[in-house]
């Protein structure tokens, strides 16, 4: 069966500190991958997906980044965090685009 | 316009009673629809999918209506553990998925 595995699931930085949050997926192969941000009250916004290797679409300006070295494995990345990407981060995957999601358990990331 | 409007609640419901609740979308070539669960600081889980037909999964009842651009959610016979805020999903022609506020459940003993 196919799993999803997100990490860290909390964590607190410091303002201008770097990011990085690895999601990956086992027991599928090309998935489509995904990073979610869910502020406190508010929907899903959809920050980047890839549907295969090093094959990245940015849904939003920001100061994050996503990469996906392996068929299976996507990281979001920031070089300086601002307190506005505090938030509950969202790794999800899906075999085709449009299909129904499994989403990772989350990280909730705190900039102090 | 948002493109997925939902009423945030919360409905406030005792065991046992029937609750139901819509979401909006805006664009009326959507394709797909899903509901979606999230418990308290926790990730969303699919609860199931929404048909042209309308669909049941046991106490859990869907409903599309394309005239009008909105789908339904209805829980039968509410359990404490019904207790959760319910999204809705609208995946457009070009399989983009746009995701609801959320619904906001309580189930009172």
């Amino acid at each position: 069966s196919q799993t999803i595995h997100q990490w860290p699931a909390t964590l607190v930085q410091p303002v201008g500190s770097p990011l990085s949050l690895e999601c990956t997926v086992e027991g599928t192969s090309n998935p489509n991958l995904y990073w979610y941000r869910q502020a406190a009250g508010r929907g899903l916004q959809l920050l980047f997906y890839s549907v295969g290797i090093g094959q990245i679409s940015s849904e939003v300006p920001q100061n994050l980044s996503a990469s996906r070295p392996q068929d299976r494995q996507f990281i979001l990345s920031s070089k300086k965090l601002l307190l506005s990407d505090s938030g509950f981060y969202l790794c999800a995957w899906s075999v085709t685009r449009g299909s129904g999601y499994t989403f990772g358990s989350g990280t909730r990331l705190t900039v102090v | 316009r948002k493109e997925v409007e939902q009423d945030p609640g919360p409905f406030n419901v005792p065991e046992g009673a029937t609750v139901a609740f819509n979401c909006t979308y805006s664009n009326s070539a959507s394709q797909s629809f899903f509901w979606y669960r999230q418990d308290c600081r926790k990730e969303p889980k699919l609860l199931m999918s929404v048909y042209s037909s309308g669909n049941e999964d046991g106490r859990f009842t869907a409903q599309l209506n394309r005239a009008s651009q909105y789908i339904s959610l209805l829980i039968r016979d509410s359990k404490l553990s019904d207790s959760a805020t319910y999204l809705c999903v609208v995946v457009s022609n070009d399989y983009k998925l746009s995701f609801g506020a959320g619904t906001t459940v309580t189930v009172r003993a």
